[in-house]
């Protein structure tokens, strides 16, 4: 059964801050999702990562994905309020069309 | 229209009344996703629709939850005799092309907010 663990859940952080969200996953998977919810809000789509050492930036945002260690790391550099939501990893199981999510991680960006 | 569309964006049901969404997918997309999002959890699978087949109906947690896309385009998730366990947010995806094997972008509708009381 595959697997999905973020952390931290919960990321309270000031302004100008950087910080990294971790994602790990249980079993092999070559793709790699970020997604942001905003309350009561749709998923919003940040990154597709789809190979080992894959990075990808946008912004304050960056994603990066190392399956051999099952991890994926989202990068916050120099937080701004405009970033408060929370964000998910998910994974691809191997050979079905299901994306596993991870619990997400709560960000507050304080002033 | 410009986004998936679900309709209705609240729902408030009696415990053991049948409730149905809709999803109004992107133009054009082929695959369709169905999850389900309890209070401060992920979202998970439900079923997935490629076209008008029902490909993997796996997520689907009981009898009661039914789901179809008669024509290839919306589709409507059923739940029958509604219990308080399956109060949730259920979200609608869809992507372009088949599935999410080519990691090509997911798009998610607002979700229908289901709470049987």
């Amino acid at each position: 059964e595959l697997k999905v663990e973020q952390n931290p859940l919960f990321l309270s952080m000031q302004e100008g801050k950087n910080y990294t969200i971790y994602c790990n996953y249980s079993t092999t998977s070559d793709r790699l999702y970020w997604y942001r919810q905003d309350p009561g809000k749709s998923l919003e789509s940040l990154f597709v990562l789809l190979s080992n050492g894959a990075v990808k930036q946008e912004g304050r945002l960056m994603a990066s994905l190392d399956t051999k260690a099952r991890l994926s790391t989202l990068h916050i550099t120099a937080a701004v309020h405009d970033l408060s939501a929370t964000y998910f990893c998910a994974v691809d199981m191997p050979y079905t069309n299901k994306l596993i999510f991870g619990t997400g991680t709560l960000l507050a960006v304080q002033p | 229209g410009a986004g998936v569309s679900q309709s209705p964006r609240y729902k408030v049901a009696k415990r053991g009344q049948d409730v149905a969404l809709r999803c109004d997918p992107i133009s054009g997309h082929v695959s369709l996703f169905w999850y389900q999002q309890a209070l401060g959890q992920g979202p998970e699978f439900l079923t997935y629709f490629q076209n008008e087949a029902q490909l993997d109906k796996s997520g689907l947690p009981s009898d009661r939850f039914f789901a179809e896309r008669p024509e290839g385009s919306v589709s409507t998730l059923k739940i029958q005799r509604t219990q308080q366990e399956d109060s949730a947010v259920y979200l609608c995806a869809s992507s372009l092309v088949a599935g999410h094997l080519s990691g090509n972008t997911i798009y998610f509708g607002e979700g229908s907010w289901l709470t049987v009381v």
